[in-house]
């Protein structure tokens, strides 16, 4: 089954303690891409990938980074988490033109 | 980044209402896409238009592209309790330095009461 999986699927964590989101395709998709949604604000990108070792930033990119060293996976790293960093967050994944296929979210807390 | 501004931010309708809603750019976009968010998913895609003008249907759902390519357009008719979700619209530009990237308005949140 063509997925976009995501772990974990709910994270409680602490101020300044590093974490790593996992996102994984099995579409071969070129493009991968993580968005945080927020109330009131819709979806908005936090960094994308067009290909392997390729990798920019979105509109909200401060305190976050990731890396593409393989197609298939697209972590993204947090390194010191802060409470303004709790959010949803949706990995997707799509190939050039063609319709992003979303994750099923990572609800993060940051206490 | 782009800003699309989605309206309404809400609605709350009975059941067999008709629901509209509209997405509007400061921007050219050469694709608009429609998402559906059900509660605890990730969006899923409605609705993908590529043409100025373009009207196309999917079941009780049907979308068009403005013709300035500024703005687009969901129409749910005789709504029922699973059309509840957020919606959500989204711009591609497909040129410059925007190439790729997809730009998404702040939702519409669907209630429907049976």
């Amino acid at each position: 089954e063509a997925q976009v999986t995501q772990n974990p699927r709910y994270l409680i964590t602490v101020t300044g303690k590093k974490l790593t989101v996992t996102c994984s395709q099995n579409m071969n998709h070129e493009y991968m891409s993580w968005y945080r949604q927020d109330p009131g604000l819709g979806l908005r990108q936090i960094y994308y990938s067009m290909n392997v070792e390729v990798t920019d930033k979105g509109d909200v990119p401060e305190g976050y980074k990731v890396s593409r060293k393989e197609k298939r996976n697209f972590p993204l790293i947090l390194e010191s988490p802060s409470p303004n960093q709790t959010s949803l967050y949706f990995c997707a994944s799509r190939h050039p033109g063609e319709k992003l296929f979303f994750g099923s979210g990572t609800q993060l807390s940051v206490l | 980044g782009q800003q699309l501004n989605q309206s309404p931010q809400s609605m709350f309708i009975q059941e067999g209402e008709d629901v509209s809603m509209n997405c509007t750019s400061s921007s050219i976009f050469n694709t608009w896409l429609w998402y559906k968010q059900d509660p605890g998913e990730g969006p899923v895609l409605l609705i993908a238009l590529y043409k100025a003008g373009e009207l196309t249907s999917n079941g009780r759902l049907t979308a068009q592209f403005g013709i300035t390519r500024k703005d687009s357009f969901l129409n749910i008719s005789a709504s029922i309790p699973s059309d509840v979700g957020i919606y959500f619209c989204a711009g591609r530009a497909d040129r410059g330095s925007t190439l790729g990237r997809l730009y998404f308005g702040r939702g519409t949140q669907l209630t429907v009461w049976p």
